[in-house]
């Protein structure tokens, strides 16, 4: 079945403790993203990847980190949570981000919850 | 940047009737792309229809319908005979073509979200 896998679904962790949340994708699609969902806010992009080894920033990266080193994975890196990034957060794929017709393939989202 | 603008928090609609929530964008682009998501109580992003700017014509899917106004830069969405499992809140985002700067740099900028609340 082609989906994008989130893990884990729900994360409480501590002010400054470094986590990592996996996106792994099965359709060998060429372009990732994460956002995060906050109440009133919609999704925001936070970083996207156009394809293996290139990354770049979208609308609120700060505190974020994003690596990809294959295709399939693009893992999001918080080195030091703090409050503020206590929200729920989505990974997504599309087939190429050359292709802007191509809808995204949505994660089942992952909430953290920073205390 | 691009931005997108859905005015109403909260609709509610009795089942079997039509609901239209609204959207509208700003952008300087000629070319671009209009999706609606669905994201009901399981947290899912569903995508429910998409609409290539160049084309005039509006484009459905089943009950669902968009009215597409590209001169107003209006995006809406019509629901037809309601159902239950429509419930959900609903997100309109704009996708820019590559090399844009539309789309939360080459991705979808969403809009606020509708909530659709389904009267049985």
């Amino acid at each position: 079945e082609a989906q994008v896998t989130q893990n884990p679904r729900y994360l409480i962790t501590v002010t400054g403790k470094k986590l990592t949340v996996t996106c792994s994708q099965n359709m060998n699609h060429e372009y990732m993203s994460w956002y995060r969902q906050d109440p009133g806010l919609g999704l925001r992009q936070i970083y996207y990847s156009m394809n293996v080894e290139v990354t770049d920033k979208g609308d609120v990266p700060e505190g974020y980190k994003v690596s990809r080193k294959e295709k399939r994975n693009f893992p999001l890196i918080l080195e030091s949570p703090s409050p503020n990034q206590t929200s729920l957060y989505f990974c997504a794929s599309s087939l190429s981000g050359q292709q802007y017709n191509s809808p995204l393939h949505f994660g089942n989202g992952t909430r953290l919850t920073v205390t | 940047a691009q931005t997108v603008t859905q005015s109403q928090p909260e609709m509610s609609v009795q089942e079997a009737e039509t609901v239209t929530l609204s959207c509208t964008y700003d952008t300087s682009e000629s070319d671009y792309y209009l999706f609606w998501y669905k994201q009901p109580p399981s947290r899912q992003m569903i995508l429910v229809i998409r609409q290539e700017a160049y084309k005039q014509q509006n484009a459905t899917e089943n009950r669902f319908s968009v009215n597409f106004q590209k001169a107003a830069k209006s995006f809406s969405l019509k629901i037809s005979d309601s159902q239950l499992g429509d419930a959900a809140m609903y997100f309109c985002a704009y996708r820019s073509p590559p090399g844009g700067r539309g789309g939360g740099a080459d991705g979808l900028t969403f809009g606020k979200g509708t909530h659709l609340i389904i009267q049985p």
